[in-house]
C-alpha cells in the first residue's frame, strides 16, 4: 500500500535558521503530495500541495519540491520564526483515490 | 471559511462502554473522514464517507463503526471501548474530486478509556 516516511521526529532550531524536513513516499501511482501543519490545540491544516504537473509548491515562505526520481518531497524554509513551531505532516493521495495517507509528523521547535 | 465541529471535545469512558463521537460540517462537502492521532503514528484513517448513507473502511477500522446520516453529519462509534482506543480523534471534510486532497479538520476529540 501507499506509505509516507518522515524519519525526523523532532527538529529544534533558533529563529532565522534554515529549515529542512525530510519526507519520502512509496506508491504505485503518480500521487499528489501535501504538507499539512498542526499548531498546538488545533487540527491539521493544509500548508502546500504539489501535483505531478507543477512539481513545486510554495506557501507562507515554505517550499517543497516533488522529486519523482528519489520519491522525495522535502519541506524547506529559509528563515524560521518562533511562530512556525508546530507539527508538520507530509501526506499523499494516490492517483484515482480519495484517501489521504499521512506520515508520522515532525515536531518543529523554534526558540527566539 | 470551512467549518468542522466535533463533539464532545473531551470524553472519559470506561472499558466496555459505548462511545459516540460526532462531527458536523457546514461546508457542503461530500467527503468526510475520521482519523486518530497518536504519538509515533501520526494520523491514521479509520473510516470515511463519500456522502449520506455511505461509509468506507480506512486503514484501521477494527473496533470502530461509522454512520453518515446526512451530508452534514458523520459519527464514529466505539461499541465496546478499550484502553487501546485512548487517542485524539479528528474529523475532516473534503471538497474533492478524486485526488484533490484538501481536507478541513475539526479541532479534535480527546478520548480516554479507563
Amino acid at each position: 500500500g501507499d506509505s509516507v516516511t518522515q524519519k525526523q521526529g523532532q527538529v529544534t532550531l533558533s529563529e532565522d535558521d534554515f529549515l529542512f524536513i525530510n519526507c519520502t513516499y512509496s506508491t504505485t501511482t503518480y500521487p499528489t503530495l501535501f504538507w499539512y501543519v498542526q499548531y498546538p490545540g488545533q487540527g491539521p491544516q493544509l500548508l502546500l500541495k504539489v501535483t505531478t504537473a507543477n512539481n513545486k509548491g510554495i506557501s507562507r515562505g515554505f517550499e517543497a519540491t516533488y522529486d519523482k526520481g528519489t520519491t522525495s518531497f522535502h519541506l524547506q524554509k529559509a528563515s524560521v520564526q518562533e511562530s512556525d513551531s508546530a507539527v508538520y505532516f507530509c501526506a499523499l493521495v494516490a492517483s484515482g483515490y480519495n484517501k489521504l495517507t499521512f506520515g508520522k509528523g515532525t515536531v518543529l521547535l523554534v526558540s527566539p | 471559511e470551512a467549518a468542522v465541529t466535533q463533539s464532545p471535545r473531551n470524553k472519559v469512558a470506561v472499558t466496555g462502554g459505548k462511545v459516540t463521537l460526532s462531527c458536523n460540517q457546514t461546508n457542503n462537502h461530500n467527503n468526510m473522514y475520521w482519523y486518530r492521532q497518536d504519538t509515533g503514528h501520526g494520523l491514521r484513517l479509520i473510516h470515511y464517507s463519500y456522502g449520506a448513507g455511505s461509509t468506507e473502511k480506512g486503514d484501521i477500522p477494527d473496533g470502530y463503526k461509522a454512520s453518515r446520516p446526512s451530508q452534514e453529519n458523520f459519527s464514529l462509534i466505539l461499541e465496546l471501548a478499550t484502553p487501546s482506543q485512548t487517542s485524539v480523534y479528528f474529523c475532516a471534510s473534503g471538497d474533492g474530486g478524486v485526488g484533490t486532497g484538501q481536507l478541513y479538520f475539526g479541532e479534535g476529540s480527546k478520548l480516554t478509556v479507563l
